[in-house]
């Protein structure tokens, strides 16, 4: 869940550089994994998703990986333009989905 | 075609007052889900509604929040005595079966308690 108070991590990339996002996930139940880009005054839109008997899923320009023996989610954007900068979130699934705190890309022109 | 729509975008209340935010998710979309985003957080879970079975309203903060969903379609999130800390967006999103597929999310509604 979502820690109350905190910032949003970010991360500035210039532009055409990867850019990385981590994501940490809570539950070993969960099954399904997506990763949601959020621009301002806009509901989330799906990128890219990923079920548990996977480790990589390439997308246009993204890749997720996903690490279960530590839990762990990323999204890497290749050649990242100045349209990627938004809040990007992680989620996962068991019985319900959840989302993470999110993380703010800036990029950088 | 036609996405999750939500309305109104923008809702402004005074404190004590009832709200009702109203959802119309995608056709044929089994599996409804209803979030609260406060400014700068992430998406906080509220309701979740899958068929005919009842409701997942765990993330449900207080009494004061009830949501219903008519004829497997439309869903109506409803806020009584509304209180500041209610202020936030509330987005709702929708997808065709129960679980391992992607939601759809709408635009959500900025609610503001005065």
């Amino acid at each position: 869940g979502e820690s109350v108070g905190l910032h949003l991590p970010t991360l500035s990339v210039q532009e055409g550089d990867n850019s990385i996002i981590n994501c940490a996930y809570s539950n070993s139940a969960s099954d399904y994994f997506i990763w949601y880009k959020q621009e301002s005054g806009k509901g989330p839109q799906f990128i890219i998703d990923i079920r548990s008997n996977m480790d990589k899923r390439q997308g246009q320009r993204v890749t997720v990986l996903l690490n279960k023996t530590v839990k762990h989610l990323s999204l890497q954007i290749a050649a990242t333009q100045p349209g990627d900068s938004a809040v990007y979130f992680c989620a996962e699934e068991a019985n319900n989905l959840f989302f993470g705190t999110g993380t703010r890309l800036t990029v950088i022109p | 075609g036609a996405g999750v729509s939500q309305s109104p975008s923008n809702k402004v209340t005074e404190k004590g007052k009832d709200v009702e935010l109203r959802c119309d998710p995608i056709s044929g979309h089994t599996a409804l889900y209803w979030y609260r985003q406060s400014l700068g957080q992430g998406l906080e879970f509220l309701i979740y509604f899958q068929g005919n079975s009842a409701p997942d309203k765990s993330g449900l903060p207080s009494d004061r929040f009830s949501a219903e969903r008519t004829g497997g379609s439309v869903s109506t999130l409803t806020i009584q005595r509304t209180q500041q800390e209610d202020s936030a967006v509330y987005l709702c999103a929708s997808r065709e079966g129960a679980g391992d597929e992607k939601l759809f999310f709408g635009s959500g509604t900025q609610l503001s308690v005065l």
